[in-house]
Formats: structure tokens, sequence, C-alpha cells
């Protein structure tokens, strides 16, 4: 079955980066994208952007495509997303997401997420 | 930039029928899907392509999309149900979009 693990919660201080992984197992990595999605408490979801774990294109939110950077490590299954210049604004959970294989335009599957906390 | 707005909570009783709009300017344009989140857990998704069930949820949850609303209908809502829902809007020229989230209370 499809699961995606995610790394463990992190403390960072304003302005330092904070890199978050997520190991996907179950299915073929190279033959599916992923995307990352927040969440900041009491709010709504918030898309920042995906990978093509194939040929490691990405596209970014407009929001935050000055700050985050999407990679992959095919060897590992694994996609990491790290966010810059972090504000107290970007404490969240974050989530890595599978689209469909058949079907664009929708998430299958979510990691269990990782709480980011940003504070002086 | 694109929005979708939810009301804020729904009520409903065991049993009844719960209907949570989403409205966007032309979203029948565009697939609607909705996630249930509840606390403490990570979204899963209830309805795909304004209208289809992914495999392992209840028949009980269905879709529409239609002008500038998207609709998710729960009928004979269980106290399991109980859970914040969100749309999302997709297609090629709009990027993943989230609605602003309805809090379901089965009272």
């Amino acid at each position: 079955q499809v699961r995606l693990v995610q790394s463990g919660a992190e403390v960072k201080k304003p302005g330092a980066s904070v890199k978050v992984s997520c190991k996907a197992s179950g299915y073929t990595f190279t033959n599916s994208a992923m995307h990352w999605v927040r969440q900041a408490p009491g709010q709504r979801l918030e898309w920042l952007g995906w990978i093509n774990a194939g040929n490691g294109n990405t596209e970014y939110s407009q929001k935050f495509q000055d700050r985050v950077i999407i990679t992959r490590d095919t060897s590992a299954s694994t996609a990491y997303m790290e966010l810059s210049s972090l504000r107290s604004e970007d404490t969240a959970v974050y989530y890595c997401a599978r689209p469909s294989l058949a079907v664009a335009g929708h998430f299958e599957y979510w990691g269990q997420g990782t709480l980011v906390t940003v504070s002086s | 930039s694109y929005e979708l707005t939810q009301p804020p909570s729904v009520s409903v009783s065991p049993g009844q029928t719960a209907s949570i709009t989403c409205s966007g300017d032309n979203l029948g344009n565009k697939y609607a899907c909705w996630y249930q989140q509840k606390p403490g857990q990570s979204p899963v998704l209830v309805i795909y392509q304004d209208n289809k069930r992914p495999s392992g949820i209840p028949e009980r949850f269905s879709g529409s999309n239609s002008g500038n609303t998207a609709t998710l209908t729960i009928s004979g809502t269980q106290a399991m149900d109980e859970a914040d829902y969100y749309c999302q809007a997709w297609d090629s020229s709009t990027p993943y979009v989230f609605g602003t989230g309805t809090k379901v209370t089965v009272l």
C-alpha cells in the first residue's frame, strides 16, 4: 500500500530555514509527483508547490516561489521541501501529498504531517 | 488569485442530510474535490472530479459542481462524519486552491 512518511517536528528561529522530508513507498516513486501543502493553526490548507519525481521539474505557488525549494532523491524515494527566511506566520503543519496516477487535480495520499514551529 | 468560499459551519442531526457548498468564479468549469479532516489527522479525499468517490468512501458521500458552486452532500449523516471539510479546485491554468473549510457538527 502507498505510504508517505515525513520527518519529525522542527523548531526554528525567525530567519532560519527548515527542510522536511517525505519518504514514499508502495509505488514507483519516479512515476508520479509530490506536492507540498501546509496548514497554519486553525487555517485552511495552502498549496506550496510540486515536483515531478521522474524528471525533477518543479512548480511553485507564486506566494512562496522566492522562499521554497522542492527536491527529490530518487535512490531514496524521498522528496524534500525547504522553506527559507522563516517567520512566525510560517508556523504550520506541512504535508506531502501524492496525486492520483490516473487523473489530475486531487491528492489521493497524504503524509502524516510535520509541525514546524517558528519562534524566537 | 482564485478564491473558494465555504460556510464556516454546518450542523446536522444524525441520519439527516448535510450539504456543504463551495463557491468560486466559474467553478463549474474546473474539477472540484473534497477532503475530510478530523482533528489532528491528515486530510482524506472523499470526492474527486466533482462527483466520484474513491474506493473505501461510503456511498452516503456525493458531490456535484455547476455554475459557481460545488456541493458535498452527506446523506444519512453519522457521528463519525463530524469533521472539517475542504473543497479544492483545479484546472490546467489554476494552481491548487483550497476552500475556507466547513466544520460539520453532528448534533
